[in-house]
């Protein structure tokens, strides 16, 4: 079965320096990985995908991901951290349905915490 | 565009009671979710829909929670009779399905029903 794992519950970081959340992915075939960003009482919002090509993705305000896929990692990244982005991020995988439907797997979440 | 819109924002019922939490896509997505989060478990997917189709219920935890589409427009969830555990966010996304074609559009999700039974 497709799964993901995000194995840090929080991440500190300081207002301006860079920032890494981490996701480690496990998956028959070819991975379809997603970022998205949770942000107090509101729903989930999409920041970036990886389906083929460049192992570096970039998405929605500054953020990027590296694929890896030696080491099945998907690591969510920003160069420099902004107190704004302080909220819940969940890495996702697209599971294997008949009919190709886009069901997705969230991991735990990872509650990124940027200080001033 | 509005968005997926969900209602009501925030449910307090007693345990017992029915409860319809109620969904409304983006205009032109064809594929519906139903996300539920808790602390304990995280992010559950309870079914979903495609062409207002039921698709894969398997995620709903017990006959007490029932789910419809009746248009393209419009989905609810019914919990009935409800129970303290069931207190949790309840999600509606939504996305769009292109038939014969790798699926990959992101899911747009709605600000949530949050849902305390007492």
């Amino acid at each position: 079965a497709q799964s993901v794992a995000q194995p840090e519950d929080q991440v500190n970081v300081a207002e301006g320096n860079p920032l890494t959340v981490k996701c480690t992915y496990s998956v028959s075939g070819n991975p379809y990985l997603f970022w998205y960003v949770q942000y107090p009482n509101r729903g989930l919002q999409f920041l970036l995908k990886y389906i083929t090509g460049d192992n570096l993705v970039k998405g929605s305000y500054g953020f990027e991901a590296e694929f890896n896929k030696s080491q099945t990692s998907f690591h969510l990244k920003k160069p420099s951290a902004l107190v704004s982005d302080s909220a819940l991020y969940f890495c996702a995988v697209r599971d294997i349905v008949e009919g190709g439907y886009n069901k997705l797997i969230f991991g735990a979440g990872t509650r990124l915490a940027v200080h001033p | 565009d509005a968005g997926v819109i969900q209602s009501p924002r925030h449910e307090v019922t007693e345990m017992g009671q029915e409860v319809t939490l109620r969904c409304k896509p983006i205009s032109g997505h064809n594929s519906l979710f139903w996300y539920r989060q808790t602390m304990m478990r995280g992010l559950e997917l309870l079914i979903y829909f495609n062409n207002n189709v039921p698709i894969d219920d398997s995620g709903m935890p017990e006959d007490r929670f029932s789910a419809k589409m009746p248009n393209a427009s419009f989905s609810t969830l019914k919990i009935q009779p409800s129970e303290p555990r069931d207190s949790a966010v309840y999600f509606c996304a939504s996305s769009l399905r292109i038939q014969g074609a790798p699926n990959n559009s992101p899911l747009h999700f709605g600000n949530g029903t949050r849902l305390t039974v007492t």
